[in-house]
């Protein structure tokens, strides 16, 4: 089991760039996450899925975009880069969303706006 | 909106001390609390809780819910340098979505 995996580890972009954060679980688990972290912030949830064909906004979506096509993939997309987006990145997956669940994550992205 | 509140936000303490950590949450329809250990990578999973009063522990590591004051800790005792890390409380409720507190930065000096 490769459990949840994310790509790049890391990344450098320009400001107005475009790119994806692929994250991929084969686990097959209902629910999936995009977290950022900066320092001091904690773990702060961009956008969620709770099964393919659905997705929803957490609590920072600005500036973000997802889709969930299949089960096994939840990509981020950056469509125009801001230094604010300056973050490590974590996806983060469990079976489904009853509270018997444990979120796990993927080892993390590590993105740099100039 | 689901809020989770994490106290304090730092902590600096000597080998051997017990520490007790905070989350205090707001959410609709409690489903879990979850507690995590963060070093220079990705969380790692403590406990997952779901029943108030219920201690869970692993080790010198262990952690309560009360449902009705809506908040958990996490106590650990007898720390070492090890334990230095941040923690973080995480809840789940009704939408499904996992939110989590700002996290509190543990240092342990020898």
């Amino acid at each position: 089991n490769a459990g949840v995996t994310q790509t790049p580890k890391f990344q450098v972009l320009k400001t107005g760039q475009s790119m994806t954060l692929q994250c991929a679980q084969d686990m097959n688990h209902e629910y999936m996450s995009w977290y950022r972290q900066d320092p001091g912030m904690g773990l702060r949830l961009i956008h969620y899925s709770v099964g393919a064909g659905i997705t929803d906004q957490g609590e920072v979506p600005n500036g973000y975009n997802v889709s969930r096509s299949t089960t096994e993939d939840f990509p981020l997309r950056l469509l125009s880069a801001a230094p604010s987006q300056t973050s490590v990145y974590f996806c983060a997956s469990s079976y489904d969303t009853s509270g018997a669940n444990v979120l796990t994550f993927g080892a993390g992205s590590r993105l740099t706006v100039l | 909106e689901d809020k989770v509140v994490q106290s304090p936000l730092s902590l600096v303490v000597h080998e051997g001390d017990t520490v007790t950590l905070n989350c205090s949450y707001e959410v609709t329809n409690f489903r879990s609390l979850l507690w995590y250990k963060q070093e220079k990578k990705a969380p790692t999973f403590l406990f997952m809780l779901t029943s108030s009063g219920i201690e869970k522990k692993s080790g010198r590591l262990s952690s309560i819910l009360d449902k009705k004051e809506l908040f958990s800790i996490l106590n650990i005792t007898a720390t070492q340098t090890g334990d230095s890390a941040i923690y973080l409380c995480a809840v789940r409720g009704n939408t499904g979505k996992l939110i989590f507190g700002q996290g509190t930065t543990l240092q342990v000096k020898p």
